[in-house]
């Protein structure tokens, strides 16, 4: 069956230092992978997307994840935290051919001053 | 421009009462979804609609329909509430037929089940 994990619930870290959000997905062929970013009390908004060119994809904001696929894995990065990057990442999983979109539980993303 | 809205913003329903939540979007979308958002649980697709004229089920269904009125347009009904329903509702769209698209999400309807 198609999942995604994202291995945090929680994440927190000091504004300046370095972000790594966890993700891990079930193995396909072809998926497109997402990260978007929720504000509180906000709707989704896209960061980034792989779709099958390069693994290293920039996205806003200063985010970036890296595709691998020998670990099915696609880790969302940021070199420096900015108070206004607290918020809930989702790690969003998707197939090629089909509208079934799978969602991670969501990592809530704390920036201490 | 104002994308994906929704409506009611907020509501409260007592057990067994019916209503509609909105949905719409000015991107001239071919693709509509619906969302409830649960603690600690992410995403669930409820429904979705592929196309105009068109919908499926998707992974939590039980307990809503939905009808895509027109491109712009796709509302969820929830026929005899439940407080099991109590959660966030977003509604998205996306330009592409396929998830592999980015889709784009409304604000969210906040419904609380007494």
């Amino acid at each position: 069956a198609q999942s995604v994990t994202q291995l945090d619930s929680h994440v927190s870290v000091s504004e300046g230092t370095p972000v790594l959000l966890r993700c891990n997905y079930s193995s396909s062929y072809s998926p497109s992978l997402f990260w978007y970013v929720q504000h509180p009390n906000k709707g989704l908004q896209l960061l980034l997307k792989y779709t099958s060119a390069a693994t290293l994809v920039k996205g806003i904001n200063g985010f970036e994840a890296e595709f691998k696929k020998s670990e099915t894995s696609f880790h969302l990065t940021k070199p420096s935290a900015h108070m206004s990057d607290a918020a809930e990442y989702f790690c969003v999983v998707s197939y090629t051919g089909g509208f079934k979109t799978i969602f991670g539980a969501g990592t809530r993303l704390f920036v201490k001053a | 421009n104002a994308g994906v809205t929704q409506t009611p913003k907020f509501q409260v329903l007592k057990t067994g009462q019916s209503m509609t939540l909105q949905c719409a979007q000015d991107m001239n979308h071919n693709s509509m979804y619906w969302y409830r958002q649960d603690p600690g649980m992410g995403l669930r697709l409820i429904y979705y609609s592929a196309s105009e004229g068109t919908t499926d089920k998707g992974e939590v269904p039980n307990g809503y329909n939905v009808s895509r009125l027109n491109k712009r347009e796709f509302s969820l009904r929830l026929e005899s509430a439940a407080p099991s329903q109590t959660s966030v509702y977003f509604c998205a769209s996306s330009g592409t037929s396929g998830s592999t698209d980015t889709q784009y999400f409304g604000p969210g309807t906040r419904l609380t089940v007494l």
